[in-house]
């Protein structure tokens, strides 16, 4: 099946800096998302990418779907104690016949921020 | 509020034993997605329904796994004969359609289902 690389694995990063992650694949999909994760609780939506190259925004988070469509990376600008958690890229396809319709998860970024 | 709901919210079970998790989608969803989040790992797809129907079952571990939906709404995910490689996390997510020609639909997901097979 598809499989999705996301890096890095872990950040420590301190109050106010700027993160970044990414999401790579073997083969391409038509929509990129980006979830975060609290403990005990299922992923929230970020950020939705539906065209390759697009470029989104909101508040501190960007994302961005790669040109190839292999690829999307989230940044977060100066971040803030509720960052922390778990980011996880999810790429899928809906294709046009019909068929499976789930999402391809990345392995996810654990995100630990230090005041 | 009115979003996804699963029950039970944690659940310990015994070798061999079958267990049934249950998942409410947000009103007037009719594309329901199970997932299964193991230790350390992220999401596995499991199975998704359109409605009452499951068009693609492959995604399913093994034939232990089944899952149904009556009424457009609720979904049950059986797991027969449990083993200790079950134990995970098992999400369940709804959207408001599966075959958007844009693809423009998000997947609401529950707080999940601990199971914990000893």
């Amino acid at each position: 099946g598809q499989q999705l690389n996301q890096s890095p694995q872990s950040m420590f990063i301190q109050e106010g800096e700027d993160v970044s992650m990414n999401c790579t694949s073997s083969s391409i999909f038509n929509t990129w998302l980006w979830y975060k994760q609290d403990p005990g609780e299922g992923p929230v939506l970020l950020i939705a990418l539906y065209k390759a190259g697009e470029l989104t925004s909101n508040g501190r988070l960007t994302a961005q779907f790669g040109i190839t469509r292999k690829d999307s990376f989230l940044n977060i600008s100066a971040s803030i104690p509720s960052d922390v958690g778990i980011y996880f890229c999810a790429g899928q396809n809906l294709p046009s016949g019909g068929g499976a319709d789930g999402l391809t998860f990345g392995k996810g970024t654990h995100l630990i921020i230090q005041p | 509020g009115a979003g996804v709901s699963q029950s039970p919210s944690n659940k310990v079970t015994e070798k061999g034993k079958d267990v049934e998790l249950r998942c409410d989608p947000i009103s007037g969803h009719t594309a329901l997605y199970w997932y299964r989040q193991s230790l350390g790992q992220g999401l596995e797809f499991l199975i998704y329904f359109q409605g009452n129907s499951a068009p693609d079952k492959s995604g399913l571990p093994s034939d232990r796994f089944s899952a149904e939906r009556t009424g457009g709404s609720v979904s049950t995910l059986t797991i027969q004969r449990t083993q200790q490689e079950d134990s995970a996390v098992y999400l369940c997510a709804s959207s408001p359609a599966a075959l958007t020609p844009t693809g423009q639909e998000t997947q609401y997901f529950g707080p999940g289902t601990r199971l914990l097979v000893l």
